[in-house]
C-alpha cells in the first residue's frame, strides 16, 4: 500500500508559468516531508523540504505547501524554465521512527517544461 | 567534494554470478542506504546502516546482503543474481538525525545493472 502517493505521472507546462506538483500521503505520523528531482542517469538530488510544524517553505522559484489536515503536499515552480524538466519525488519520514528514520518514497512526477 | 560514489556505473551479470556493488561517501554520514529503482515503482528502500557494524534490512532485501566495516563504505552484495535484480541501484547518504536544517540524503549517480 502507497504511503506517499503522486497521482500525476507526468506534467508538461509552458516556461515562464507556474508548474504544481501534488503529493498525497497516508500516515499521520510523518512530520517531515521532502521533495528530490531526478534527471536521467543521474542520482536524485535534494530540492526543499518542509517539516510538519510549518505550513510553507519557500527557497527561490520553489515553494512547498503543507497541508496537515487533507494529507496533502505540493511543490510549486514559479516560474518555470526548461531545466526544471525532471522527475520529481515527494518522499515522507515518520516521527516515532526515532533517529533511524527511513524515507518513504512516492512514485514520481515526470515534469517537462516546453520553451 | 566527492559525495557519494557508486561503481561501477554500469554492469551485466549473467544469472547465478555474484558481483558487489561499491558505494563510498567522505562525508562522515552515519546513515547510508541501498535503493533500487523499477518503472512504476519509485525508490525502493534495499538495506540500510546507521552506523559502522548496524546493519538492517529495507522493504525488498531478499538476494542482497550488505556490510558496514567502516563509515565511509557500504557495499552491496548479489549473492547468485536473477533476471529479477535488473534494476537502477543507489546508494544514498545521510547524518543520522533529520531536521528542519535539511540533512537531507545525498545520492549517488546509481549503477544500472542488467542480469541475462
Amino acid at each position: 500500500d502507497q504511503q506517499v502517493k503522486q497521482n500525476s505521472p507526468s506534467l508538461s507546462v509552458q516556461e515562464g508559468r507556474i508548474s504544481i506538483l501534488n503529493c498525497d500521503y497516508t500516515n499521520s505520523m510523518f512530520d517531515y516531508f521532502l521533495w528530490y528531482k531526478k534527471y536521467p542517469a543521474e542520482g536524485p538530488t535534494f530540492l526543499i523540504s518542509i517539516s510538519s510544524i510549518k505550513d510553507k517553505n519557500e527557497d527561490g522559484r520553489f515553494t512547498v505547501f503543507l497541508n496537515k489536515s487533507a494529507k496533502h503536499l505540493s511543490l510549486h515552480i514559479v516560474p518555470s524554465q526548461p531545466g526544471d524538466s525532471a522527475v520529481y519525488f515527494c518522499a515522507a519520514s515518520p516521527s516515532n521512527a526515532g533517529n533511524n528514520r527511513k524515507l518513504i518514497w512516492g512514485l514520481g512526477t515526470s515534469l517537462a517544461v516546453n520553451p | 567534494n566527492a559525495g557519494v560514489t557508486q561503481t561501477p556505473k554500469f554492469q551485466v551479470l549473467k544469472t547465478g554470478q555474484s558481483m558487489t556493488l561499491q558505494c563510498a561517501q567522505d562525508m562522515n554520514h552515519e546513515y547510508m542506504s541501498w535503493y533500487r529503482q523499477d518503472p512504476g515503482m519509485g525508490l525502493r528502500l534495499i538495506h540500510y546502516s546507521v552506523g559502522a557494524g548496524i546493519t538492517d534490512q529495507g522493504e525488498v532485501p531478499n538476494g542482497y546482503n550488505v556490510s558496514r566495516s567502516t563509515t565511509e563504505d557500504f557495499p552491496l552484495r548479489l549473492l547468485s543474481a536473477a533476471p529479477s535484480q535488473t534494476s537502477v541501484y543507489f546508494c544514498a547518504s545521510r547524518p543520522r538525525r533529520l531536521s528542519e536544517a535539511g540533512t537531507e540524503a545525498f545520492f549517488g549517480q546509481g549503477t544500472r545493472l542488467t542480469v541475462v
